[in-house]
């Protein structure tokens, strides 16, 4: 089945740790994404990737770190300068379109112990 | 800057009655419109999409929504409201037509309960 796959889903960090959620696509896919949720935020942009090798900034860049080695990985490092991590991150992937919309993955749930 | 408004925080609907979901925008330019659902601790769901073309779209699970472009609206419906459809819903824009990326933005979301 083609899709996207983010793991773990929940995830518990002690303060100070950085940590990885991994997302993980099959759909071909050139552009990826990773959002995270707050109650009542909606969907906040961390960051993106257009192409292998590339990736830029979103909304909200700060405290987290991407890398795009492969087109099928896109995977997100929530350091320990992120001052509030607690949330629901959400990885997505869509064709380099802009009618394309997206696909997303089951969603990582992090908490900070 | 873009942005999308989604005015009602909780949508409350008897179960067999017609459901509205409203949905403004602000773009500088054409929009491309979205909605999206989403299942408590799931991710997102795509259920249709505006682009161009007929104001009246329909998308998955009988769902349907209008574009009016002089309301900038772009509000989900569906004739017949099920239990099943108790979600939280999220409207999404970018700009259309535009080079390089274009950013897409969400909605704060809208939790629809259909009461049986």
């Amino acid at each position: 089945d083609g899709g996207i796959t983010q793991s773990p889903k929940y995830l518990f960090r002690k303060e100070g740790q950085n940590v990885t959620l991994s997302c993980e696509q099959n759909l071909n896919h050139d552009a990826m994404y990773w959002y995270r949720q707050d109650p009542g935020q909606g969907l906040r942009l961390i960051y993106y990737s257009q192409i292998v090798n590339d990736f830029q900034k979103g909304d909200i860049a700060e405290g987290y770190s991407v890398s795009r080695e492969k087109k099928e990985s896109f995977p997100l490092t929530v350091t320990s300068a992120q001052k509030n991590p607690t949330a629901f991150y959400l990885c997505a992937s869509s064709s380099d379109h802009q009618v394309s919309e997206a696909f997303f993955g089951q969603g990582t749930r992090l908490t900070v112990v | 800057a873009q942005s999308v408004a989604q005015p009602e925080d909780q949508v409350n609907v008897a179960e067999g009655n017609p459901l509205t979901v409203k949905c403004t925008y602000s773009v500088s330019g054409n929009p491309y419109l979205f909605w999206y659902v989403q299942y408590p601790n799931r991710g997102l769901q795509f259920l249709l999409k505006y682009i161009t073309g007929d104001n009246l779209v329909k998308g998955s699970y009988g769902f349907e929504a209008e574009f009016n472009k002089s309301q900038t609206s772009f509000h989900l419906k569906k004739p017949s409201a099920l239990v099943s459809d108790s979600a939280l819903y999220f409207c999404a824009v970018r700009v259309g037509n535009s080079g390089g990326y274009q950013k897409v933005t969400f909605g704060t979301g809208t939790k629809l309960q259909v009461i049986p």
